[in-house]
């Protein structure tokens, strides 16, 4: 079974705080993880990608995966009101054949 | 030239009516996607082209209908659609069909009266 699942919040944090989202996949071979991010109304616009395990950075967003665990995350520091959307993860499973399959997504909202 | 171009932005249908929507984009890629988002829901895969071919058909009902042209060009094909069939429908293309970016179109929003 293909699965991506998300907590669909609504994930609330102060201005200038740290928002952690996360993301758990069911397919252990998959190899591609990507961020998305959603205003209402808008499609999806993404925002990291990451291959293998650890870290990677990009301003001030910080992409983790664990493959062992099955596990992605996304961190957003000094988080703005701008960043106020909902955040999809979405995994290239090859249970899936050969596109994305995406999480139902999870709302954050950042408070000034 | 934006590089995922959907049109129209918004349709409303009669559940008798044929409409298209259309999808160019403009960014070299190999493979083009049609995406359906309904509320609540998680961006669900309808097709996949690669190269102009269909390599994906993800148990859509039969009323929605692809073509793929050519690579740059994807068209959605409707058809006496349900009411539970609006909903935001997504264009997508990636370099290729396997561990790449995929990047949207702005959406045809989809209503069926």
């Amino acid at each position: 079974q293909k699965e991506v699942e998300q907590n669909s919040g609504p994930l609330s944090v102060p201005e200038g705080a740290i928002a952690s989202l996360n993301c758990t996949y069911s397919d252990r071979v998959s190899q591609s993880f990507f961020w998305y991010r959603q205003y209402s109304g808008k499609s999806p616009e993404l925002i990291m990608s990451i291959y293998s395990n650890g870290d990677k950075e990009d301003g001030r967003f910080t992409a983790q995966l664990n493959k062992a665990s099955q596990y992605v995350s996304l961190l957003i520091r000094d988080s703005q009101p701008s960043d106020s959307a909902t955040y999809l993860c979405a995994v290239n499973m090859r249970q899936a054949g050969t596109a994305l399959i995406f999480g139902k997504g999870t709302t954050l909202s950042v408070s000034s | 030239e934006t590089g995922v171009t959907q049109t129209p932005r918004h349709l409303v249908m009669g559940m008798t009516n044929k409409k298209s929507l259309k999808c160019e984009q403009h960014l070299g890629h190999n493979a083009m996607y049609w995406y359906k988002q309904s509320a609540k829901k998680p961006l669900e895969l309808m097709f996949v082209y690669n190269f102009k071919e269909q390599t994906e058909n993800n148990s859509v009902p039969s009323r929605f209908s692809p073509e793929c042209p050519n690579s740059s060009h994807l068209f959605l094909h409707l058809h006496t659609l349900q009411p539970e069939d609006s909903a935001l429908y997504l264009c997508a293309s990636s370099q290729e069909v396997l561990q790449a970016e995929a990047f949207f179109g702005q959406g045809t929003r989809l209503t069926v009266v």
